[in-house]
């Protein structure tokens, strides 16, 4: 089943404490993105990659990074997190940028206290 | 500054009428725009995408319009019913960027 997989699905964290959300795909797609969803704001960008060993920012890449060794695998980390990195967020997949649709995770809810 | 908006928050309409939510932009010149749809507490599912030089798009019951003249996208659900109550997203492209909007609820009342 062609599909985006995250892990965890639910954490809870300290401040501080470096953290890794995973994020894999199985339809070879090239396209790979990071998104946080917060009431009131809608869903953000934080970084996308374009293909293996290329990454970009978007609109609020502050205190995340990401890294794209395999085309699917796209692990997000947070090196220090902070309470206002509570969030939903969500991993996405597309075959080769805007021009295509987007495949969505089910999304990895963080709490950081 | 750059923004997208979408209608309102909160869309309730009658089953079996159509519905119709908009998608504004300013300051931002797309290439594409998609809708998505989104269920509590799950991702955004893929509907349907528009390029620039389209007018419209229809897949089933949904349509999609795209005009870059008022910076403006429409999306029409015909003979709505209750398992259409969802929120629904609008995204364009900023680059190689997604940018989505913040979403209409809609509620499809038996």
């Amino acid at each position: 089943e062609a599909q985006v997989t995250q892990n965890p699905r639910y954490l809870i964290t300290v401040t501080g404490k470096k953290l890794t959300v995973t994020c894999s795909q199985n339809m070879n797609h090239e396209y790979m993105s990071w998104y946080r969803q917060d009431p009131g704001l809608g869903l953000r960008q934080i970084y996308y990659s374009m293909n293996v060993e290329v990454t970009d920012k978007g609109d609020v890449p502050e205190g995340y990074k990401v890294s794209r060794k395999e085309k699917r695998n796209f692990p997000l980390i947070l090196e220090s997190p902070s309470p206002n990195q509570t969030s939903l967020y969500f991993c996405a997949s597309s075959l080769a940028g805007v021009l295509n649709e987007q495949f969505f995770g089910p999304g990895t809810r963080l709490t950081v206290l | 500054s750059q923004k997208i908006e979408q209608n309102s928050e909160a869309l309730n309409i009658q089953e079996g009428k159509t519905a119709t939510l908009t998608c504004n932009y300013t300051n931002y010149s797309p290439a594409y725009l998609q809708w998505y749809r989104q269920d509590p507490g799950r991702g955004p599912v893929f509907l349907l995408l528009i390029r620039e030089n389209e007018k419209e798009k229809r897949k089933e019951r949904l349509k999609v319009t795209f005009d870059t003249t008022l910076k403006q996208s429409l999306f029409h659900i015909t003979a709505s019913q209750p398992a259409d109550s969802a929120t629904y997203l609008c995204a364009l492209n900023y680059g190689q960027n997604f940018v989505f909007g913040p979403g209409t609820r809609l509620s499809v009342l038996p």
